[in-house]
């Protein structure tokens, strides 16, 4: 099994609509918990932590289940600009910092 | 702040010629990560170090690739030979410890080997 999993994808989405992804990943140890948004050929940037309690950032809310070992990301009123790549990363106590394969997500107009 | 700096942005080369890759962490920063991005693989980690010393090279794919950290504000990626194999985007990036803070991208070095 592979230490951080996601969503597939491709999803394709018209713009307003509501989209969540799904992350889970192995190592319950884990501590520190992040949503990263790539570009086409750029490089990965931070998105958003996900804590605990959970937490929104406009649009955006990450929700973490220690229990279930699962991280999701949801996507309120999607616009054409957040069409990107969204990783899920995971950082293991005393370890780097683990990415998954990424979930593409395009808006239509 | 400037952000991590790596350099060349592009190169292509031909098979069996050494490349060399750098990066600049951003200042402060005392762990830095080496990546390897492909459309089949995904963003694979190298190699990183954590203040200075590279603490996991697992993902080094072979002895032709080699990392160094001489001091806190530079590292070199080196693939010698180099092979087709090995066209990817080779990320560079930090962050301020191993775990817990978040961790900053280089804008990468396009490598295409033919």
């Amino acid at each position: 099994r592979k230490e951080v999993e996601q969503d597939p994808g491709p999803f394709n989405v018209p713009e307003g609509a509501t989209v969540a992804f799904n992350c889970t990943y192995s190592n319950s140890a884990s501590q520190s918990f992040f949503w990263y948004r790539q570009d086409c050929r750029k490089e990965p940037k931070l998105l958003m932590s996900v804590y605990s309690s959970g937490n929104e950032d406009g649009r955006f809310t990450a929700q973490l289940n220690r229990a279930s070992q699962y991280i999701s990301l949801l996507i309120r009123d999607s616009k054409l600009s957040d069409s990107a790549t969204y990783l899920c990363v995971v950082t293991p106590y005393g370890q780097n910092f683990v990415f998954g394969p990424g979930t593409r997500l395009s808006v239509l107009p | 702040d400037a952000g991590v700096i790596q350099s060349p942005r592009h190169e292509v080369t031909e098979m069996g010629q050494e490349v060399t890759l750098r990066c600049k962490p951003i200042s402060g920063h005392n762990s830095l990560f080496w990546y390897r991005q492909t459309m089949m693989r995904g963003l694979e980690l190298l190699i990183y170090f954590n203040n200075n010393v590279p603490i996991d090279d697992s993902g080094m794919p072979e002895d032709r690739f080699s990392a160094k950290m001489p001091n806190a504000s530079f590292s070199t990626l080196k693939i010698q030979p180099s092979e087709p194999r090995d066209s990817a985007v080779y990320f560079c990036a930090s962050s301020h410890s191993i775990s817990g803070n978040t961790i900053y991208f280089g804008e990468g070095s396009w490598l295409t080997v033919v």
